[in-house]
């Protein structure tokens, strides 16, 4: 199956820097979702995009949907200890059937020194 | 409190042996997924299903089975003809209206 290429793989921040991370692909999607996953536990959705263009926040967070549909970034401001995890982003098409099945990128583990 | 629940959280099996994971949300949703997650990777989808007593294959469907009679669970047993079984499983589920899927908390599986 296709997956995206997200980018970087890994970083290493000081606490109170910002961070940036995004995904691009090959293909177009019009929903774009992003995932924090914590270590041995499900991800937990942070932001959800469904219009090519849009910019999203949700606290310290802000994520865009590519005006081309084939690319995502997000943001963290100021980060804090507790940002430490696993950022996935995600790609869907939409509209019914197996288009509803998501795409996910490999992730960017992020580590924030204290 | 509505959810989607996985048991067990950590679940050891022999070689050969067939194991079933449990997957079970009350959000009322109809479509229901899991995905394998191995180190350093994403998310790979092993099968999924859109309503009850139906099921698609994902991409990664070799060597596992799954069952949806209930709306409420999606049970997905790993088979021993899975050749590499070890790994984090993770249940999902999506609501009609919504484009978004909901995770679990994970069941770790560690074949001996």
């Amino acid at each position: 199956g296709q997956q995206l290429n997200q980018s970087p793989q890994s970083m290493f921040i000081q606490e109170g820097e910002d961070v940036s991370m995004n995904c691009t692909s090959s293909s177009i999607f019009n929903t774009w979702l992003w995932y924090k996953q914590d270590p041995g536990e499900g991800p937990v959705l942070l932001i959800a995009l469904y219009k090519a263009g849009e910019l999203t926040s949700n606290g310290r967070l802000t994520a865009q949907f590519g005006i081309t549909r084939k690319d995502s970034f997000l943001n963290i401001s100021a980060s804090i200890p507790s940002d430490v995890g696993i950022y996935f982003c995600a790609g869907q098409l939409g509209s019914g059937g197996s288009n509803y099945k998501l795409t996910f990128g490999k992730g960017t583990l992020l580590t924030v020194n204290p | 409190d509505g959810g989607i629940t996985q048991s067990p959280k950590y679940l050891f099996r022999k070689e050969g042996q067939n194991v079933t994971l449990s997957c079970e949300q009350n959000l009322n949703h109809d479509a229901m997924y899991w995905y394998r997650q191995d180190p350093g990777q994403g998310l790979r989808l092993i099968y999924y299903s859109q309503i009850v007593n139906d099921f698609q294959k994902g991409d990664i469907a070799e060597g596992y089975s799954v069952s949806r009679e209930k709306k409420e669970s999606f049970p997905l047993t790993v088979t021993s003809a899975q050749k590499n079984p070890t790994a984090f499983y993770l249940c999902a589920s999506r609501g009609r209206k919504t484009d978004t899927q909901y995770f679990g908390p994970g069941t770790r599986l560690t074949v001996l």
